[in-house]
């Protein structure tokens, strides 16, 4: 049963638009973690939290942006979707770096 | 810059072999060594994890060998079955207060009946 949850599951939309994916997780964990991941390829993190008002960027360069106003909620938006946005992004959450991260499921989007 | 290096990128098996997953990494500061497991439209899942203390570890038929010296570790799975066709993904992080996982580039398992 997953206690990290991401909406929407599938997303298409235009070039232009602005978008905000949803992460919300139930387990209290401080960190949180956005990564990129193309189909069958390695996860490549984008953003990361480690608490409420403290946000990086990550190792992959992103056009993104992200949010923690709250501990549970660690949205990601794109301000003007553009193709080359197109991927399935992975919201994570973990208590440290030697304890488990837990994934959501994903969002997958396509920009046309 | 590739931290953690990954290999095969894909590996089909018999049901019954014992398929193994290599990965090098670089960062002589990383401790500890988590496999996720990635089932199609999941998310990864914690299979196993190690600290570089250790030369192996087992839970159930999935087992980490570690090599310090080397910068090395694995991955083998015993008795492999179909159920276990998914993609792997070692990974490796250091103590610090951010928690980051660096991911190999990930090997995509088939273990045909």
């Amino acid at each position: 049963e997953a206690d990290i949850y991401q909406t929407p599951r599938y997303l298409v939309i235009g070039t232009g638009k602005k978008i905000t994916l949803e992460c919300s997780q139930t387990m209290g964990h401080d960190k949180m973690y956005w990564y990129q991941q193309d189909p069958g390829m390695e996860l490549h993190l984008i953003h990361y939290s480690y608490g409420v008002n403290s946000t990086e960027k990550g190792d992959l360069s992103s056009e993104s942006t992200v949010s923690r106003i709250r501990t549970e909620h660690f949205p990601l938006t794109l301000e003007s979707a553009r193709p080359s946005h197109t991927s399935q992004y992975l919201c994570a959450s973990g208590y440290a770096y030697n304890s488990p991260l837990h994934f959501g499921n994903g969002t997958r989007l396509t920009v046309t | 810059q590739q931290q953690v290096k990954q290999s095969p990128q894909s590996l089909i098996v018999q049901k019954g072999g014992i398929p193994i997953i290599n990965c090098a990494y670089e960062n002589t500061a990383f401790d500890y060594f988590p496999w996720y497991q990635q089932f199609p439209g999941k998310g990864p899942a914690l299979l196993i994890a190690i600290r570089p203390d250790v030369s192996e570890k087992k839970e159930g038929r999935f087992t980490i060998s570690f090599n310090k010296s080397a910068k090395q570790f694995s991955l083998h799975i015993m008795d492999s079955q179909p159920g276990d066709s998914a993609t792997y993904f070692c990974a490796a992080s250091r103590a610090s207060n951010t928690g980051k996982l660096i991911f190999g580039q990930g090997t995509t398992l088939q273990v045909k009946p």
